[in-house]
């Protein structure tokens, strides 16, 4: 079983609805949530990040985590073209920095 | 926008040849890493340094090394580029500090062995 999991999609909505993304993972020793969003032929970049449980806000951008499931969201609302890429949730090992990625959930945000 | 770098961006080679990615940071970032990516796929771990004349392998296992010779470089070599190796090569980079799980990525280099 991969320790993190994601729907590769694609994921299609209209410009300016919510994008509702979803992560689950099987290590109940990561603490610490990331979603990275990687455009086509560039490197991963950081979203946002949360630790534990919770909701977390930056701007048209929330990462919620449910510890209890084992579950990880992040939603995008009044999603633009620009959203479009593919977005990875990841979560350190417990020694050092090392992160574990999910595979990726591809979005299309349609004009 | 992160500092870290990647040379070549494509490369397209023959079965045999020793080709070597080039990945350099201007961040004074300890920590570096080596991800393999394949299209749709998760990013894999082949390689990481938490510091000058220290690397490990990473999860994924590889055929390629790397050398640290220098805080800002980390290269990665294959000796005898077959068509498995092709993939796309990702470079990342983060800060010493053990709360800082952030990594910084390059734009990686989209290596096709023919």
């Amino acid at each position: 079983q991969k320790e993190v999991e994601q729907d590769p999609g694609p994921l299609s909505v209209p410009e300016g609805a919510i994008v509702s993304l979803n992560c689950t993972y099987s290590n109940s020793a990561f603490q610490y949530f990331m979603w990275y969003r990687q455009y086509s032929r560039k490197g991963p970049e950081l979203l946002m990040y949360t630790y534990s449980s919770g909701n977390k806000e930056d701007g048209r951008f929330t990462a919620q985590v449910d510890k209890s499931s084992k579950y990880i969201s992040l939603f995008i609302r009044d999603s633009q073209p620009s959203d479009s890429a593919t977005y990875l949730c990841a979560a350190p090992k417990a020694a050092g920095n090392k992160l574990t990625f999910g595979g990726g959930t591809r979005v299309l945000v349609k004009p | 926008e992160a500092d870290i770098y990647q040379t070549p961006r494509y490369l397209v080679i023959g079965t045999g040849k020793k080709i070597t990615l080039e990945c350099s940071q201007t961040m004074g970032h300890d920590k570096m890493y080596w991800y393999q990516q394949d299209p749709g796929m998760e990013l894999h771990l082949i390689h990481y340094s938490y510091g000058v004349n220290s690397t490990e392998k990473g999860d994924l296992s590889s055929e390629s090394t790397v050398s640290r010779i220098r805080t800002e470089h980390f290269p990665l070599t294959l000796e005898s580029a077959r068509p498995s190796h092709t993939s796309q090569y990702l470079c990342a980079s983060s800060d010493r500090l053990a709360s800082s799980y952030e990594q910084y990525f390059g734009p990686g280099t989209r290596l096709t062995v023919t």
